[in-house]
Order: structure tokens, then C-alpha cells, then sequence
């Protein structure tokens, strides 16, 4: 059975960092993309960023390039979001979803997604 | 402002059927297959339909999608009590370079 165990959300004020992490069983890892993404009341779900299989290829969302960076680590079956320079436009529930694939493409799509961790940025 | 429009709510009786909506443009429906995913209350995102029309193992065939041109639709035949949820279109955007949502339909069993 697939599960992702998503953990790291909390209060941080505007300006500040939060790391997100995702520990995922019951499928081979390394052999699948995986995704970020986030829900909130008023915007419903929103894609945040995909990761390849190996790592080697990232996306982003156009609203968080350049301040999230996503990761993963194959040997410890552990998706990273290291989230900088958070704004209040970043609070909400963030989701780790398994892609169906190696890579993250037009075609492909998420077919697991876990229970959700919650971030909120205030002062 | 979610990149594909669903309607917010819809409604239907028990036994009834309800479609669902989903309203894009040539970069994202137009070009690319839409996927469908149900949530229900408190819990996180199934899915439901992928490629446009095509149902994972385990979804009654009382789900079905389609496609034409820029829009999309989920039908729920011989309704439940249980399909009580929110239920979200998606689809990737060529021009975004990324996987865009609806904002979601809530459905209400009555």
C-alpha cells in the first residue's frame, strides 16, 4: 500500500524558512516523480513543484521560483521542500503526491497523495 | 483564481445523474488530457479519472469523464450519499510549464 507521511509544516512569520519532508513506503521510490502541492480555502489545490525520478529535473510553479527548492532523497525514500523567503500567499495544507511515472509531464499525472501538512505564514 | 473553471456546487438526489464541469483553453484541456480527483470531507485527494476519460481500479463505473475541445465533464450516475465531495479537474498547462487545477465543485447529496 502506497503511503506518504508528509511532516515539517508550522507557524513562521513573513520572510522566514520552513523544510518540509515526506516519507514514502510501499512502492520503489527512486522510480517515481513526485510533486508538491498545496490547498487552501479560497484557491483550492494549486501544483507547487514536481521533482524526476533521479532528482535530476525539478519544476516549479512561477509563484515560488527562486525561493522553494525541491529534493529528494532515494536512499532514505524522503521528498524535501526547503521553503525561503515565505509569504502569507504561502499558508495552506501541503500535499506530497506520487507521480505515476519517472518524470513530471504533460501527459503524466498524480495518482497518490498523502494526508498533509499544515503551513502557515503570519506575523 | 484557479486556472480552470468548475462551477462551485451541484446538487442531485439519490439515484440521479450529475455532471460535472470544467472549463479551460488551448493550453491546458485544449492540448493536454484532463484528470479528475474526488475529495471527500477531511480527507486527502482520490483519483478518480485519468486521460481524460479512463477509470483507476477500484472506481465503480458510475464515474465517467470526457473531453470536447477546451472543456471537460465528470458524470456520476445512479448517485450516493457517499459521493458527497469536493471533486477537482486538472490538466497541465504548456504555456505555465506546469500541472494546473479547477477550483473544485462541491457536490451535495440531498
Amino acid at each position: 500500500e502506497v503511503q506518504l507521511l508528509e511532516s515539517g509544516g508550522g507557524l513562521v512569520e513573513p520572510g522566514g524558512s520552513l523544510r518540509l519532508s515526506c516519507a514514502a513506503s510501499g512502492f520503489t521510490f527512486s522510480s517515481y516523480a513526485m510533486n508538491w502541492v498545496r490547498q487552501t480555502p479560497g484557491e483550492g489545490l494549486k501544483w507547487v513543484s514536481g521533482i524526476s525520478d533521479r532528482g535530476d529535473v525539478t519544476y516549479y510553479a512561477d509563484s515560488v521560483k527562486g525561493r522553494f527548492t525541491i529534493s529528494r532523497d532515494n536512499s532514505k525514500s524522503t521528498l524535501y521542500l526547503q521553503m525561503n523567503s515565505l509569504r502569507t500567499e504561502d499558508t495552506g495544507l501541503y500535499y506530497c503526491a506520487k507521480e505515476e511515472t519517472e518524470v513530471v509531464t504533460t501527459n503524466n499525472f498524480i495518482d497518490y497523495w498523502g494526508q498533509g501538512t499544515l503551513v502557515t505564514v503570519s506575523s | 483564481q484557479s486556472v480552470l473553471t468548475q462551477s462551485p456546487s451541484a446538487s442531485g438526489i439519490p439515484g440521479q445523474r450529475v455532471t460535472i464541469s470544467c472549463s479551460g483553453s488551448s493550453s491546458n484541456i485544449g492540448s493536454n488530457f484532463v484528470f479528475w480527483y474526488q475529495q471527500l470531507p477531511g480527507t486527502a485527494p482520490k483519483l478518480l479519472i485519468y486521460r481524460n476519460y479512463q477509470r483507476p481500479s477500484g472506481v465503480p463505473d458510475r464515474f465517467s469523464g470526457s473531453k470536447s475541445g477546451t472543456s471537460a465533464s465528470l458524470a456520476i450516475s445512479g448517485l450516493r450519499s457517499e459521493d458527497e465531495a469536493d471533486y477537482y479537474c486538472a490538466a497541465w498547462d504548456d504555456n505555465l510549464s506546469g500541472r494546473v487545477f479547477g477550483g473544485g465543485t462541491k457536490l451535495t447529496v440531498l
